[in-house]
């Protein structure tokens, strides 16, 4: 069974620069999730997909961050436009959730570089 | 506001060695803890989870305890390998299928 893919692995841009990244999860799994990693630090969650709709993206910056995941299956995270700062391991998840049982599967992550 | 704590940071131990990584998060009421592992440059495997009315949960040379009362995890691996070298992360599931993580403990496992 095929994991959960990301691409791309690694991206540079210039800042104010647009960049999008693209998750796919494991087939059958209701729930996606992006995170964020900087340096050093745990993920930290961005936003909360169950099936095609948004249920948590409070921590979405949201003036420059969008995020959409047509069909309920595969998912787009967009910065518009990137700062110095965005530059972190973007992470994609996802899980079955099963009750209270809710594990989650990572993906390799999009490294992105803000130059 | 949950927080998950892992302590150490960073650990450096010769092959062989049995080894315990701890974890200790402020708020009780969680669903499950999970244990991961990232390799650098990498993302993250999931070790193991620890659903809340489970105190233990094991695979092959790993074992994870969760005392849910005094908000503490610990992950122990036992003969310990280089391979076994990596960043080992904690994060608790507090409900919404929402895990706050840990920064991790680096452990290094020299031949």
């Amino acid at each position: 069974e095929a994991g959960v893919v990301q691409s791309p692995r690694y991206k540079i841009i210039e800042k104010k620069q647009p960049v999008a990244f693209w998750c796919n999860p494991i087939s059958g799994h209701n729930t996606l999730y992006w995170y964020l990693q900087n340096l050093g630090q745990g993920p930290e969650l961005l936003i909360r997909y169950e099936n095609e709709e948004a249920v948590d993206d409070s921590q979405l910056p949201k003036d420059r961050f969008s995020a959409e995941r047509l069909k309920g299956v595969d998912s787009t995270l967009k910065i518009q436009p990137a700062e110095l700062g965005d530059s972190a391991v973007y992470l994609c998840a996802s899980s079955l959730a099963t009750g209270e049982v809710n594990e989650q599967y990572f993906g390799p992550g999009t490294r992105l570089t803000v130059t | 506001k949950q927080e998950v704590t892992q302590i150490p940071a960073a650990l450096s131990v010769p092959e062989g060695e049995n080894l315990v990584l701890n974890c200790s998060f402020t708020d009780s009421a969680i669903y499950n803890l999970q244990w991961f592992r990232q390799d650098p440059g990498k993302g993250l495997t999931s070790l193991l989870l620890i659903q809340s009315s489970q105190r233990e949960q094991t695979s092959g040379r790993l074992n994870a305890s969760l005392d849910k009362s005094s908000g503490r995890s610990t992950l122990y691996i036992a003969a310990s390998q280089p391979g076994d070298s990596a960043t080992y992360l904690c994060a608790v599931d507090s409900g919404y299928s929402t895990l706050t993580f840990g920064k991790g403990t680096m452990l290094l496992v020299s031949p």
